[in-house]
């Protein structure tokens, strides 16, 4: 039973385009929402995170939504560059404060393909 | 640099041995987690430890053993009982006791069966 899924295995875009990355999660106490990203042989890099209590955090490029009543969450990247080219995981836990320890549960994946 | 360093980066394991992988962070993080990674699928949990001298299995922590001594260490011991071992092993920790704050990784070990 898999409580967080990234359904699109790959998504390719033209740079200076904006890519879209989509996240659904099943559990509706999962309160804290995390974009990683991932080359090759290296580990994951925390990109942006969202807590519950919003519905939009913005860095730089980089834009998350969360949309708590569909059970979604999306990751924008605008403009995108080759750079960008890279597995994405999108991550999901439960509210510390109820006991959860912090554990994070990830999707499978998304590799983004930014062609120049 | 602060950061989470995982070693070796490459391991064999002969079958029915044992074998440790090292993981230390100098981020004074409470928290230290280990996943294993395999081809087209996310990260799954193995054990985690939210505080020294005190760990909790995962979600797939058949065929492993961790230990926490010290804050900044967390070896993962993949033991002969692990049928499948071969896969991307990662270290994460994390700071606790200021709401909620991601994990952050080290850069992994990849095992590998002989």
């Amino acid at each position: 039973d898999q409580q967080v899924k990234q359904n699109s295995p790959s998504l390719s875009v033209q740079e200076g385009r904006i890519s879209i990355l989509n996240c659904d999660y099943t559990n509706s106490m999962f309160d804290y929402f995390l974009w990683y990203k991932k080359y090759p042989a290296e580990g994951p890099t925390f990109l942006i995170s969202i807590s519950s209590i919003k519905d939009k955090n913005e860095d730089g490029r980089f834009t998350v939504f969360l949309n708590k009543s569909a059970k979604h969450l999306s990751l924008h990247i605008v403009p995108s560059q080759p750079g960008d080219s890279a597995v994405y995981f999108c991550a999901a836990s439960g509210q510390i404060g109820s006991g959860n320890t912090g554990k994070l549960i990830f999707g499978q994946g998304t590799t983004l393909q930014v062609k120049p | 640099d602060g950061g989470i360093t995982q070693s070796p980066k490459y391991l064999f394991r002969k079958e029915g041995q044992n074998v440790t992988l090292s993981c230390e962070q100098n981020l004074n993080h409470d928290a230290m987690y280990w996943y294993r990674q395999d081809p087209g699928q996310g990260l799954r949990l193995i054990y985690y430890s939210q505080i020294v001298n005190d760990f909790q299995k995962g979600d797939i922590a058949e065929g492993y053993s961790v230990s926490r001594e010290k804050k900044e260490s967390f070896p993962l011991t993949v033991t002969s009982a692990q049928k499948n071992p071969t896969a991307f092993y990662l270290c994460a920790s994390q700071k606790r006791g200021e709401g909620n704050q991601p994990q952050h990784f080290g850069d992994g070990t990849r095992l590998s069966i002989l």
